[in-house]
């Protein structure tokens, strides 16, 4: 079955880069996704990527994959007092109902 | 950018109330979600729908049902709530591998 494992609490300094990690545990082809999510409010999709690519970048974003260690990364460049959230990181099955299974989330918080 | 709306946003209720949480979207996505997230912020997956008269059950056990008469609909109703219905109820939509989120409908049941 699927399983995404995160860690729970990231601190910044604002303007340095940040990185969140994952793990997930489901070895079909799948996408992972990452999720943004600020106080009181719904889940804003920042990117995904599929299982058989290694790095996918966005502007500040840069998703990392580790296919082996089934590894996901988030790198945020120069993270701003904004970026403030909690990010979840998820994963869902190319085929069938494609339901997102979700880590518990990383609170980032940026130090101005 | 997706519209998929939520209504009510907050909703404080007694027990033994039936509700309904309304969840729209205008894409003409055929699939639809519906997330529970608990106080200690995991989502978890309680319906889901492929399609219009199609509804299932998802993997936490909810005492929620939904329906899905047309596309852009699908409600989920609480016939008769209680305390550990307590949470945030977040509908999603999705076409290919992109889901979007609605604002979420943040339940207290007292």
């Amino acid at each position: 079955g699927e399983d995404v494992e995160q860690s729970l609490f990231l601190s910044v300094r604002e303007g340095d880069s940040s990185v969140i990690n994952c793990t997930y545990t489901d070895s079909s082809s799948t996408y992972l996704y990452w999720y943004k999510q600020e106080p009181g409010a719904g889940l804003q999709l920042l990117t995904y990527i599929f299982s058989n690519m290694d790095m996918k970048q966005d502007q500040r974003l840069t998703v990392l994959l580790n296919k082996k260690d089934k590894h996901l990364s988030l790198r945020i460049a120069d993270t701003q007092t904004g970026d403030s959230a909690i990010y979840f990181c998820a994963e869902s099955l190319f085929t069938g109902r494609r339901a997102l299974t979700f880590g518990s989330g990383t609170r980032l918080q940026v130090q101005p | 950018e997706a519209d998929i709306y939520q209504t009510p946003r907050y909703l404080v209720i007694g027990t033994g109330k039936k509700i309904t949480l309304e969840c729209s979207q205008t894409m003409g996505h055929d699939k639809m979600y519906w997330y529970q997230q608990d106080p200690g912020m995991e989502l978890h997956l309680i319906h889901y729908s492929y399609g219009v008269n199609s509804t299932e059950k998802g993997d936490l056990s909810s005492e929620s049902t939904v329906s899905r008469i047309r596309t852009e609909h699908f409600p989920l109703t609480l016939e008769s709530a209680r305390p550990s219905h307590t949470s945030q109820y977040l509908c999603a939509s999705s076409e290919e591998h992109e889901q979007y989120f609605g604002p979420g409908t943040r339940l207290t049941v007292t």
